[in-house]
């Protein structure tokens, strides 16, 4: 069965650039994965990001970028500010089977 | 951009039926641009995928939860629903509706107990 795999955290200072990914057991994801991004606050629903790997939404700041790398899906933010501390989930698209499934989520702190 | 609300009892009891329904605003349910999710989480735990609807009522579901449930469509009151039968206490989560333009929710929790 397909998992999708995030790292469970990372911590970044604020002003710097951090990169989180998004893995699948089944091997590289390309852009038939579709990647999505989600940033979740405590208490809150979770906001799109990235679509279709590297597309943004008209409210995503643009210090938040998508792209595929070694092998992965990549979200990295730039210029990374207090308010970006949350939690962040992708989502990939598994194929027919499967469908679309979330990975575990990557804590991100801001200190 | 389409708002969404999720809307249904917040305590089931467990062997019954779990139904949601999400009200669609802002736009149609209809457009064929977009599809119209459900999305669950546990309590302190990630997010599940648990299936998706086209307006022409076509599905996907997930398949460790497809044996339990139906999505339906209802264009005229620009809805869509969500029915998770014989629920335990595992199915205890907010429930989140989404569509693929990247609107959600606010989520709704749902309990299953007696």
């Amino acid at each position: 069965q397909t998992v999708v795999t995030q790292e469970p955290s990372l911590t970044v200072s604020p002003g710097g650039t951090v990169t989180l990914t998004c893995a699948s057991t089944t091997g590289a994801v390309t852009s038939g994965y579709y990647a999505n991004w989600f940033q979740q606050k405590p208490g809150q629903a979770p906001r799109a990001l990235i679509y279709s790997t590297s597309n943004k939404h008209s409210w995503t700041p643009a210090r938040f970028s998508g792209s595929l790398l070694g092998g992965k899906a990549a979200l990295t933010l730039s210029g990374v500010q207090p308010e970006d501390e949350a939690e962040y989930y992708c989502l990939l698209y598994c194929g027919a089977a499967l469908d679309w499934v979330f990975g575990g989520g990557t804590k991100l702190t801001v200190l | 951009q389409v708002q969404l609300q999720e809307s249904g009892p917040g305590l089931v009891k467990p062997s019954q039926t779990l139904s949601l329904t999400c009200t669609v605003s802002g736009g149609s349910i209809s457009n064929g641009d977009y599809y119209w999710s459900w999305v669950r989480q546990p309590a302190g735990k990630g997010l599940e995928w648990i299936g998706r609807i086209y307006p022409s009522g076509s599905t996907n579901y997930n398949p460790s939860l497809k044996s339990r449930v139906t999505m339906s469509v209802d264009t005229s009151n620009n809805q869509f629903s969500l029915n998770l039968s014989s629920v335990t206490a595992a199915d205890t989560a907010v429930y989140y509706c989404a569509s693929n333009a990247g609107s959600w929710g606010q989520g709704t929790l749902v309990t299953v107990s007696s």
